[in-house]
């Protein structure tokens, strides 16, 4: 199993750009995260999901827009890059939480986005 | 939503026992306290997660005491691998999606 991989590694981005970066995972997870971080910060979550069809906002959803069509693949696209999304941004999938005794996050390898 | 406090850095030296600190005062009856740990430029892992006394898996321990409003992360004769930032999140199971990571602590193992 692959477990969760984002494309692209890496971009550059010129100011009002658009972009999708994709995650996909194989672990037949319910739940999916984005998640962006900043230098020396800890991870701010930007948008979830908590199933297929299903987006809804977190803590930073400004100037990001998100899709789960499929339950394997969640994307975040930025409609209008800006400066202040230079990031490092993370995917990450969890199991529906409901039947379980903890809801252990799989992160991806993270995409590091600069956008001058 | 339950807030954590917790040392921004710490050093130790290898072979050394490492308790970091987490503090959640206003922790709810049904939240889990979780640990992360994240190595430069990869994302964060799952290290153990407990909701009171101690667990205990291959990597490390983690104490809870009776109140629940703190609990101690334990890595076991660190190496230099251990070298990482430490997150400590508090929230329900099902509700992963609020958890918060904070700013986290960073372990540097020295030789």
């Amino acid at each position: 199993n692959a477990g969760v991989t984002q494309t692209p590694k890496f971009r550059v981005l010129k100011t009002g750009q658009s972009m999708t970066l994709l995650c996909a995972q194989d672990m037949n997870h319910e739940y999916m995260y984005w998640y962006r971080q900043d230098p020396g910060m800890g991870l701010r979550l930007i948008h979830y999901s908590v199933g297929e069809g299903t987006t809804a906002k977190g803590e930073v959803p400004d100037g990001y827009n998100v899709s789960r069509l499929k339950k394997q693949n969640f994307l975040l696209g930025l409609e209008s890059a800006a400066p202040s999304q230079t990031s490092v941004y993370f995917c990450a999938s969890s199991p529906s939480g409901r039947t379980s005794s903890y809801n252990e996050q799989f992160f991806g390898p993270g995409t590091r986005l600069t956008v001058l | 939503l339950a807030k954590t406090t917790q040392p921004i850095s710490m050093d130790s030296y290898e072979g050394q026992e490492v308790n970091i600190t987490c503090s959640h005062n206003n922790i709810a009856t049904n939240d889990y306290i979780t640990w992360y740990q994240q190595f430069p430029s990869q994302g964060p892992r799952f290290i153990i997660q407990g909701y009171k006394t101690k667990v205990t898996n291959e990597v490390a321990s983690l104490f809870i005491p009776a109140d629940r409003k703190s609990s101690t992360l334990s890595l076991p004769r660190v190496s230099l691998s251990d070298t990482a930032v430490y997150y400590c999140l508090v929230g329900e199971v099902d509700s992963s999606y609020k958890l918060i990571f904070g700013s986290g602590t960073r372990l540097l193992v020295r030789p």
